[in-house]
């Protein structure tokens, strides 16, 4: 069974610009959760998506965006980038349809905003 | 669920030790406690996941309790060993939201 898919790995990107990252969960999983780690803190959520909804948000700016497909992948969009956007994208998909679910994570994407 | 605790922040030990985490969280709308292990340079990996209050899960050396009505969880590791050392995180499930805690990181030295 593939894992959690998160692509690009690494991004580089000048400030002002736009980024698209996108998470492939594992197959059967139509919940994906978008996390930011920086340095010192821990993981913040962003959204969850669940069957092409977005279910629930966290406390981040309107710059932050996402998307679920019908094949449960999603994207996230962060535009007019920031200096402090740079950070780790971790994605996690679960199946909340059973009892006791855990989350399964991507590897990330790591965001350098120059 | 407004926020999830955990300590301490680090910690160090000798190969050998025992130790032990805490993680407290709203007891109010909860459904579900998860602690995962995350390595560097690797994903989080789930360690457990508990939703009743009295839960006990043990994997190998590492074992984990649940309290929802206090709100906290502790973890514990018996005889750590080096390939131990990681960043454990909890997080807490409730309200189709799961917040995590900003995590304990535990060096184990040989």
């Amino acid at each position: 069974k593939a894992g959690v898919t998160q692509t690009p790995r690494y991004l580089i990107k000048t400030r002002g610009q736009q980024v698209t990252l996108s998470c492939s969960p594992i197959s059967g999983h139509r919940s994906v959760s978008w996390y930011q780690q920086t340095p010192g803190q821990g993981l913040q959520f962003l959204f969850e998506y669940f069957s092409e909804t977005q279910r629930n948000k966290g406390n981040f700016p309107g710059r932050f965006s996402g998307r679920q497909f019908s094949n449960s992948r999603s994207e996230m969009n962060v535009s007019t980038l920031e200096l402090g956007d740079s950070a780790l994208y971790l994605c996690a998909s679960s199946d909340p349809g059973q009892h006791n679910y855990g989350y399964t994570f991507g590897s990330g994407t790591r965001l350098t905003v120059v | 669920i407004l926020n999830v605790e955990q300590s301490p922040q680090s910690l160090h030990v000798q190969e050998g030790d025992s130790t032990n985490f805490t993680c407290s969280f709203p007891s109010s709308n909860f459904y579900a406690l998860h602690w995962y292990r995350w390595e560097t340079a690797k994903s989080p990996e789930a360690l457990f996941v508990m939703t009743l209050n009295g839960d006990e899960k043990k994997k190998g050396r590492i074992s984990a309790t649940l309290n929802t009505k206090e709100g906290y969880s502790y973890l514990y590791i018996k005889g750590s060993q080096p390939e131990d050392s990681a960043t454990y995180l909890c997080a807490s499930t409730g309200g189709f939201k799961t917040i995590f805690g900003a995590g304990t990181r535990l060096f184990v030295k040989a």
